[in-house]
């Protein structure tokens, strides 16, 4: 079946210590996206990209980083800069670039709960 | 003033009820619209799309926009409790990543 995967589904992270999100399509999607869901703030847009080896930053990229070596992968790093990472991670893809979006959208992962302790 | 506002709810209703969610929006280019349902601690998936203003039915569901008024609606007629979720609606202008609403978090009690 064609989806998108994120692991883990839970995450706990040490304060001061890097972690990374890993987000993997077999959709053959071109553009992939990150967004953080807190309760009461909805969907915040952290990265996208919408071509291998080229990504843009969204409204919240501070502290975290993001890679597109391959076309089915784009993980995410939360780096020690990101002061309050706990949230709710969602990974989405779309089958073109930005002029394409309409009228099938992103598909979605499961997301990553990650929690700093 | 943020680009999309949505009231988050939370909204209860009992089955069968007509829901009406809501989101405006400040930006006049916005022409794509969607409407997400999201059930706990899973990704949203899309339920509805409409283009410019009109009317669009799917089921029990109906999208609603219109652009003079900035104002977007979907109706869910006999609601289920299957429908217990939260509705996040989306536009977008055509060159941008969609924007996103906070969510609606709609309960139906049985």
């Amino acid at each position: 079946d064609g989806g998108i995967t994120q692991s883990p589904k839970y995450l706990f992270r040490k304060e001061g210590q890097n972690v990374t999100l890993s987000c993997e399509q077999n959709l053959n999607h071109d553009a992939m996206y990150w967004y953080r869901q807190d309760p009461g703030q909805g969907l915040r847009l952290i990265y996208y990209s919408q071509i291998v080896n080229d990504f843009q930053k969204g409204d919240i990229a501070e502290g975290y980083s993001v890679s597109r070596e391959k076309k089915e992968s784009f993980p995410l790093t939360v780096t020690s800069a990101q002061k309050n990472p706990t949230a709710f991670y969602l990974c989405a893809s779309s089958m073109g670039d930005l002029l394409d979006l309409f009228p099938y959208g992103y598909t979605f992962g499961s997301g990553t709960r990650l929690t700093v302790v | 003033q943020k680009e999309v506002e949505q009231d988050p709810g939370p909204l209860s209703v009992p089955e069968g009820a007509i829901v009406s969610l809501n989101c405006t929006y400040s930006n006049s280019a916005f022409q794509y619209f969607m409407w997400y349902r999201q059930y706990s601690r899973k990704g949203p998936e899309l339920l509805m799309y409409t283009y410019s203003s009109g009317n669009k039915e799917d089921g029990r569901f109906t999208a609603q926009v219109d652009k003079s008024s900035k104002y977007i609606s979907l109706f869910i007629r006999d609601s289920q409790p299957s429908d217990s979720a939260t509705y996040l609606c989306a536009m977008y202008s055509g060159n941008t990543p969609l924007v996103f609403g906070k969510g609606t978090r709609l309960s139906v009690i049985a």
